[in-house]
């Protein structure tokens, strides 16, 4: 069981909204760690999505947006494209377990 | 642009020892600024942080509490590469393994990510 929890699916039709949400507890995210998102496309490594809860890498198209509140982040995608077809992790540390802890990760998939 | 590219036997007895090496290009892996790291993935486990080495006048270490005692991960400045070593593996530990870079600090995110190496124990 992973540390911080996602959802394992969620579905849309092409051009529709989708939210990923990761929860966690006082010891990771409630304790103001930065929350970062990967993006995981069949057969390949994570690719780093959003950094400190709500930044994107050069190249990350602005359809995806993120953000941190209380215990919980969110990743959302705005006009969904079959492209987005992958697994979505967040990620943060957790002062308990003195380590980077990981959801279970989202598959998004596109109707 | 940072690279990584893993190398490393796919298949490991069990009770045997599990050496990865993960070479870096574009980067110095003894710049102060950045961190060299391991993570698995598993279906059974998810993705799992296993540890990590970074240079500050010396090299040090962190690993996951449940990993102490089994890991290692060193650093090879005349290759500019990293290594994992996971001793007393079981069938427990078969997953893919990443490298991965990140800054220092341990909130950093993790990038870029090595392909991943699948390493199945079996006899």
């Amino acid at each position: 069981q992973s540390v911080l929890t996602q959802p394992p699916s969620v579905s849309g039709a092409p051009g529709q909204r989708v939210t990923i949400s990761c929860t966690g507890r006082s010891s990771n995210i409630g304790s103001n760690y930065d929350v970062h998102w990967y993006q995981q496309l069949p057969g390949t490594a994570p690719k780093l999505l959003i950094f400190g809860n709500f930044n994107r890498p050069s190249g990350v198209p602005d359809r995806f947006s993120a953000s941190k509140s209380g215990t919980s982040a969110s990743l959302v995608i705005a006009g969904l494209q079959a492209e987005d077809e992958a697994d979505y992790y967040c990620q943060s540390y957790d002062s308990g377990l003195s380590a980077s802890v990981f959801g279970g990760g989202t598959k998004v998939t596109v109707l | 642009q940072v690279q990584l590219q893993q190398s490393g036997p796919g298949l490991v007895r069990p009770s045997q020892t599990l050496s990865l090496t993960c070479a870096v290009s574009g980067d110095t892996i003894s710049i102060t600024k950045s961190a060299c790291i391991w993570i698995r993935q598993s279906p059974s486990r998810g993705l799992e942080w296993l540890g990590r080495t970074y240079y500050r006048s010396k090299w040090y270490s962190d690993y996951a509490s449940s990993m102490i005692g089994r890991i290692s991960i060193t650093a090879d400045t005349s290759k500019n590469s990293f290594s994992l070593h996971l001793t007393s593996v079981t069938d427990e530990d078969t997953a893919v393994y990443y490298c991965a870079r990140s800054g220092v600090a341990i909130l950093d995110p993790f990038d870029p990510w090595g392909q991943g190496s699948l390493v199945t124990v079996s006899s």
